[in-house]
């Protein structure tokens, strides 16, 4: 089935600095969106991507959706505390036959550690 | 707040057992979909209903079942319970159910149930 790799893993950075994550895929995708989920909470979505080589900003955050549509990225600029968290990429539908429907293809996620 | 609720929050219950979660989507949306999240296999796609019809299926345990009722809200139905099924389960939804339209289909989460498998 699809796969999504996600990186890294995770990140420890110093509150103000910039961060980086992204999504890579073994088969297109015809959407790309990115969620934040905190401990205890479902995961809210961020930015939704919607065309090849899409840039999309939403405030402090800015996503692209990959030429190949096969990746993603996301980057977070000026961190703040409130930005801990996991951030997950999901690819959306692309399966010929589109029997994939409205399914997500979620990535294993990257743990955000703000220190102040 | 997502609007999509979920109840319950917890669920503790025993091997063997069934239990039914619920879900009710955002006001007009039409579609919902749930998904499964363990620590080893991360959020897993289980199911998918549209205006009251299955969709899209993901990888779901026969044990388990879902239906979408005439307004829209859904229930997951785990049955014969096993330790491996202790997870969070999220629904959630979407105005619409086929990518490739023009927007309509960014799914929104609700708060999930932590559902403990004793």
């Amino acid at each position: 089935g699809q796969q999504l790799n996600q990186s890294p893993q995770s990140m420890f950075i110093q509150e103000g600095e910039d961060v980086s994550m992204n999504c890579t895929s073994s088969s297109i995708f015809n959407t790309w969106l990115w969620y934040k989920q905190e401990p205890g909470e479902g995961p809210v979505l961020l930015i939704a991507l919607y065309k090849a080589g899409e840039l999309t900003s939403n405030g402090r955050l800015t996503a692209q959706f990959g030429i190949t549509r096969k990746d993603s990225f996301l980057n977070i600029s000026a961190s703040i505390p409130s930005d801990v968290g996991i951030y997950f990429c999901a690819g959306q539908g692309a399966n010929a036959g589109g029997t994939s429907y409205g399914k997500l293809t979620f990535g294993q996620g990257t743990i955000l550690t703000v220190h102040p | 707040d997502s609007g999509v609720t979920q109840t319950p929050k917890h669920l503790i219950t025993a091997t063997g057992q069934r239990v039914t979660l619920r879900c009710s989507p955002r006001s007009g949306d039409l579609s919902v979909y749930w998904y499964q999240q363990s620590l080893d296999q991360g959020l897993q796609f289980l199911i998918q209903y549209y205006n009251g019809e299955e969709r899209a299926k993901g990888n779901i345990l026969e044990r388990f079942s879902a239906q979408q009722f005439p307004d829209l809200h859904s229930e997951l139905n785990l049955s014969s319970l096993e330790l491996g099924d202790s997870a969070l389960y999220f629904c959630a939804s979407s105005a619409r159910g086929s990518p490739g339209l023009a927007g309509g289909y960014e799914q929104f989460f609700g708060p999930g149930t932590r559902l403990t498998v004793l």
